[in-house]
Formats: structure tokens, sequence, C-alpha cells
């Protein structure tokens, strides 16, 4: 199993873009979760997504999009990408059954807004 | 969620042992606590989790205080991979979301 991937890896804008961020899973999971990771600081939850065709706000959701039209995919969208959005994006995924669950991780996005 | 309170960084020798703290006076009855760990440019893997007893798994130990108010993440033998930020993370049992709010963790270095 490839666990969570994301593309790209490392990407560059300028103040006004847009761009779509990728996440995909291979383990079945129900649950998805795009964070964000600032210099220094945890990781801020942006958007979440309960199950194929659902998704919902986190922590700080303004300035981002989220679709999640199956079950293995999760993307999020920067409409007019701003310097403020310049960060480390982290995607994870829990599956639903049993006790606990831990979330498993992709391993980032770096992006810059210029 | 209760809020936990972790020592912004600590210092260890390789092969030595590593007590990490964890400060979580307001906890509920229903909160696990959890310990996850960011290794340099990757996201966040975990570590562990509990709710009364200690718990030991392949990559950790954890002690839990008799109140619960605090918690130790123990590293039995410290290797330089281990180098990370140490996130310690209190979530109530269920919930729909399953949102893990992250501190600012402890940034743990191995000395050779």
């Amino acid at each position: 199993n490839a666990g969570v991937t994301q593309t790209p890896k490392f990407r560059v804008l300028k103040t006004g873009q847009s761009m779509t961020l990728l996440c995909a899973q291979d383990m079945n999971h129900e649950y998805m979760y795009w964070y964000r990771q600032d210099p220094g600081m945890g990781l801020r939850l942006i958007h979440y997504s309960v199950g194929e065709g659902t998704t919902a706000k986190g922590e700080v959701p303004d300035g981002y999009n989220v679709s999640r039209l199956k079950k293995q995919n999760f993307l999020l969208g920067l409409e007019s990408a701003a310097p403020s959005q310049t960060s480390v994006y982290f995607c994870a995924s829990r599956p639903t059954s049993g006790d606990y669950n831990e979330q498993f991780f992709g391993p980032g996005t770096r992006l810059t807004v210029l | 969620d209760a809020k936990t309170t972790q020592p912004n960084s600590m210092e260890s020798n390789e092969e030595e042992p590593v007590h990490l703290p964890c400060n979580h006076s307001t906890i509920s009855g229903t909160d696990y606590i959890h310990w996850y760990r960011q290794l340099p440019s990757q996201g966040p893997e975990y570590v562990i989790h509990g709710l009364t007893s200690n718990v030991n798994n392949r990559m950790a130990s954890l002690a839990i205080a008799e109140d619960r108010k605090s918690s130790t993440l123990i590293l039995h033998r410290a290797t330089l991979r281990d180098a990370a930020v140490y996130y310690c993370i209190l979530k109530s049992r269920g919930g729909a979301t399953n949102k893990l709010i992250f501190g600012t963790g402890t940034l743990l270095a191995v000395q050779p």
C-alpha cells in the first residue's frame, strides 16, 4: 500500500492564482482531513470529510474549498492565492471501524505564494 | 477538548532513555491521551495512546499519572532517528470527526 500520497510536493504561486492540491489514499478510509502548518507551529485543521460526497469546515477554512467526489481522493482548492496561504499542507485519513483509529498523514505539500 | 502543556524543547543522548512530559490538568474522564511525532520534513505519525493504564508498544511507553492530570512518553533507547517534534493531544472517545488539535509540541534533539 502507498498509504496517503499528496500531489504536488512543492509549488510556487503568484498572488491571485489558483491551484488544487490532491490527496489520495489506498486504505479505503472513510475520513479524510486537510491541515496546514506554519513555521514553528502545530497543524491546524482546514476542512475534513467523513465520507464520499461530504465535507465540513475545520478551524481555518477561509480561502479554501474542498471536494470529495471519490472515496479515495480529497481535493483542496485555492481559488485566489494570497501570501498568507504560504504554508505546508498535510492530508490525513483514518478508518471508522474500531474503538480508536489513528490518523495516517501524507508527506506534505510545500506551497509558497509570492 | 482540553489543552495540554509541553516543554518547548528537550535534549537527549543516543541510546539513553528519554522522558517527555505532558501536563493536562483539565482532562475529562472521557479524554484519551494521544502522542504523535513529526520527523523533519515529514507528516506526523502516530506513536501511542492511552486512557488510564500505562501502555507499551514497539515504539514507546506511555505512563499516565493516577489522577490523569499528567503523562509521560518514554522512549527507552533514543536513536538519532527519534529526533522530532512530539505532540501530546487530548481527544474525547468517539465523536464523529476525530479532529486532532495540535499544539506546538516538544522538539527533541538527540546527540550522538
